[in-house]
């Protein structure tokens, strides 16, 4: 049985510091995705993460995998208000779908 | 833009009725997924298709069906909708290794 833990669960942050969240998940699984969630919308896609060592990039942050300790991060940098969220990741199950952390509530602010 | 789209968007209703949500997607693609989440939590998945007659259970126990007579379509259905049953219910698509999220249909049973 697959299970994705994230942490912190909730992370207050003053603007302009760096910070890490952490993913790990107990099965051996070849994608793993990275999400942005504003309150009450939808999901939006940042990163998928296919192989080992993979490190994508976009603004901020930036998201790497290490799929042999079953490990992926989230590192923000330089954080701004607009960074506030729920951000979680999720990892590839069978192939087929795929399995949430409890989400990251992070609070950037001023 | 993923073209994934899902109806209501909101939707308040009594208990005991009957209730389906929609979700359709122009894309072509063979893998689509209902989620369970309430609001700021994790998601759950409760249903799953790998193409046209195809439908499986998720691993949270659910009291609705999905059906999928149409590539693009795969609703949710709820026979009898219950104070439990309020949350928010995300559709998705998937293709290769990218997943598409819907709107989201918030309900609320009273």
């Amino acid at each position: 049985e697959l299970k994705v833990e994230q942490n912190p669960l909730f992370l207050s942050m003053q603007e302009g510091k760096n910070y890490t969240i952490y993913c790990n998940y107990s099965t051996t699984s070849d994608r793993l995705y990275w999400y942005r969630q504003d309150p009450g919308k939808s999901l939006e896609s940042l990163f998928v993460l296919l192989s080992n060592g993979a490190v994508k990039q976009e603004g901020r942050l930036m998201a790497s995998l290490d799929t042999k300790a079953r490990l992926s991060t989230l590192h923000i940098t330089a954080a701004v208000h607009d960074l506030s969220a729920t951000y979680f990741c999720a990892v590839a199950h069978n192939n087929n779908d795929m399995r949430f952390g409890a989400g990251t509530r992070l609070t950037v602010k001023p | 833009e993923a073209d994934i789209y899902q109806t209501p968007r909101y939707l308040v209703i009594g208990t005991g009725k009957k209730i389906t949500l929609e979700c359709s997607q122009t894309m072509g693609h063979d893998k689509m997924y209902w989620y369970q989440q309430d609001p700021g939590m994790e998601l759950h998945l409760i249903h799953y298709s790998y193409g046209v007659n195809s439908t499986e259970k998720g691993d949270l126990s659910s009291e609705s069906t999905v059906s999928r007579i149409r590539t693009e379509h795969f609703p949710l259905t709820l026979e009898s909708a219950r104070p439990s049953h309020t949350s928010q219910y995300l559709c998705a698509s998937m293709a290769g290794t990218e997943a598409f999220f819907g709107q989201g249909t918030r309900l609320t049973v009273v």
